[in-house]
């Protein structure tokens, strides 16, 4: 059963530009997490997604948005990139809500760097 | 509203000592409890879980945690460390429609 796949690994941005990660869950999973990971900050909860429905979200900005596709693959965007939002950003998926969840299980993450 | 806190950023201990990582949540509801640990450029896997039962629960490679509701606490522990348990570590609480938080992470360097 292959795990969750997030894509790009790496990349790296500019001040100003928009970003798009993407994340595919466990087959069957329909709980698609996204959190932000820095140094400082630790794991940031971004938001959660099920059913294609925003289900929970976290404290950050309106230029973090995400979605989900009926086949429960998700992505979240960055606009208007800043020097603070270089991070992992780290997808996990659930079966269920992950509130309601035994387990998450994590991607190996997309690493922002924005210059 | 849930928060969890793990008041060592990071640990040093030499191998074959024991650790302890401290882990305390606070939620007015009853909660399931988790250990992350990640590895070097890795994403975050489960180490093991509280959801319900016997309070003291295990991992298959030597570590232990034991919910205690009183202190509001759900510590980690190994008897002896190895090279290899060099990560970080992540307690984090969930509980029904509430958002799964994690705390902010507690590095455990094994050394030599």
């Amino acid at each position: 059963k292959a795990g969750v796949t997030q894509t790009p690994r790496y990349l790296i941005k500019t001040r100003g530009q928009q970003v798009t990660l993407s994340c595919s869950p466990i087959s069957g999973h329909r709980s698609v997490s996204w959190y932000q990971q820095t140094p400082g900050q630790g794991l940031q909860f971004l938001f959660e997604y099920f059913s294609e429905t925003q289900r929970n979200k976290g404290n950050f900005p309106g230029r973090f948005s995400g979605r989900q596709f009926s086949n429960s693959r998700s992505e979240m965007n960055v606009s208007t990139l800043e020097l603070g939002d270089s991070a992992l950003y780290l997808c996990a998926s659930s079966l269920g809500l992950a509130g309601r969840s035994g387990e998450l299980f994590f991607g190996e993450g997309s690493r922002l760097t924005v210059l | 509203a849930q928060s969890v806190t793990q008041l060592d950023s990071q640990v040093p201990v030499f191998e074959e000592a024991p650790v302890e990582l401290r882990c305390n949540y606070s939620s007015s509801v009853s909660v399931y409890l988790f250990w992350y640990v990640q590895y070097p450029n890795q994403g975050l896997q489960l180490l093991l879980k509280y959801l319900s039962g016997s309070t003291l629960v295990e991992s298959i490679n030597g570590f232990e945690a034991e919910f205690n509701k009183s202190q509001t606490s759900f510590h980690l522990r190994k008897p002896s460390v190895h090279i290899s348990d060099t990560a970080e570590y992540f307690c984090a609480v969930s509980s029904g429609t509430y958002k799964y938080i994690f705390g902010t992470g507690t590095r455990l360097k094994v050394l030599a």
